[in-house]
C-alpha cells in the first residue's frame, strides 16, 4: 500500500498568514493526488484535484503543487472560514489512502 | 441538486453486522463511480472502499481493514449505494461517509459530492 505522511500534523496560524501543508507519498503516484478540507459537523469538500486544479467554487487563495512523491498545498491568506482539518488522498493505486490530516488552529 | 443520504447507522456488538445505505439523486447514479469514507472519533478520513460505475463492471476495491469483512453493492433501480459490514470490531466505529465520484479528463476522483454521513458504533 502506498503511505501518504502528511506534515505538519498541527499547526497555529493567523488570520492573513500564508500557510503551506505538504504530503509525501511512500512511492511515485504522478499527479493523482486530491486535497480536502474537513470541518467538525460538516461534510468533507475536496480543494484541489490532480495536484494543481482548483475545484470549482473553492478560492483561489488555495492552491496545490507538486508531483511523483511530494505536493504542496498552500493558502496564501488565510481567512477565518479556513480553520479546519486538511487531509491529502493519493488514487494512484488501490488502496486509495489519505494522509493523517493537517489541524489548522487559530493562534 | 445532487443528495447522497445515508442510513442504517446504529449501535452493534462486537462480531455482529450491519447494512448501511445511501440513497442518491439529482445525477445518473449508474454513470458514476462511488466511495465510502469513514472517519473514526478524533481521528483523520480513511478510505473503506470503491464500487466502480456499470460501464467499468461495476467491480468493488477496499481498504486492507475491511476487505473480507465488508461488501459494497449498488442497486440502480433504486438508486441506493450499500455497506454491508460483517465481523465488526470496536475499531470499525466511525462516522460512515458516501461520495460520488467525479470523471475528469480520463480519471475517476473521489469526493465530487458527499452525504453527511451516518455513525457506527461497536461496543458490548
Amino acid at each position: 500500500d502506498i503511505q501518504m505522511t502528511q506534515s505538519p500534523s498541527a499547526m497555529s496560524a493567523s488570520v492573513g498568514d500564508r500557510v503551506t501543508i505538504t504530503c509525501r507519498a511512500s512511492q511515485g503516484i504522478s499527479n493523482h493526488l486530491d486535497w480536502f478540507q474537513h470541518k467538525p459537523g460538516k461534510v468533507p469538500k475536496r480543494l484541489i484535484y490532480a495536484a494543481s486544479s482548483l475545484q470549482s467554487g473553492v478560492p483561489s487563495r488555495f492552491s496545490g503543487s507538486g508531483s511523483g512523491t511530494e505536493f504542496t498545498l498552500t493558502i496564501s491568506s488565510l481567512q477565518p472560514e479556513d480553520f479546519a482539518a486538511y487531509y491529502c488522498l493519493q488514487h494512484s493505486t488501490y488502496p486509495l489512502t489519505f494522509g493523517g490530516g493537517t489541524k489548522v488552529e487559530i493562534k | 441538486e445532487v443528495q447522497l443520504v445515508e442510513s442504517g447507522g446504529g449501535l452493534v456488538q462486537p462480531g455482529g453486522s450491519l447494512r448501511l445505505s445511501c440513497a442518491v439523486s439529482g445525477f445518473t447514479f449508474s454513470d458514476h463511480y462511488m466511495d465510502w469514507v469513514r472517519q473514526a472519533p478524533g481521528k483523520g478520513l480513511e478510505w473503506v472502499g470503491r464500487s466502480r460505475n456499470r460501464p467499468d463492471g461495476g467491480t468493488t476495491e477496499y481498504a486492507a481493514s475491511v476487505k473480507g469483512r465488508f461488501t459494497i453493492s449498488r442497486d440502480e433501480a433504486e438508486n441506493s449505494l450499500y455497506l454491508l459490514m460483517d465481523s465488526l470490531k470496536m475499531e470499525d466505529t466511525a462516522v460512515y461517509y458516501c461520495a460520488r465520484g467525479s470523471y475528469i479528463s480520463g480519471w475517476h476522483y473521489v469526493g465530487a459530492d458527499w452525504g453527511r454521513g451516518t455513525l457506527v458504533t461497536v461496543s458490548s
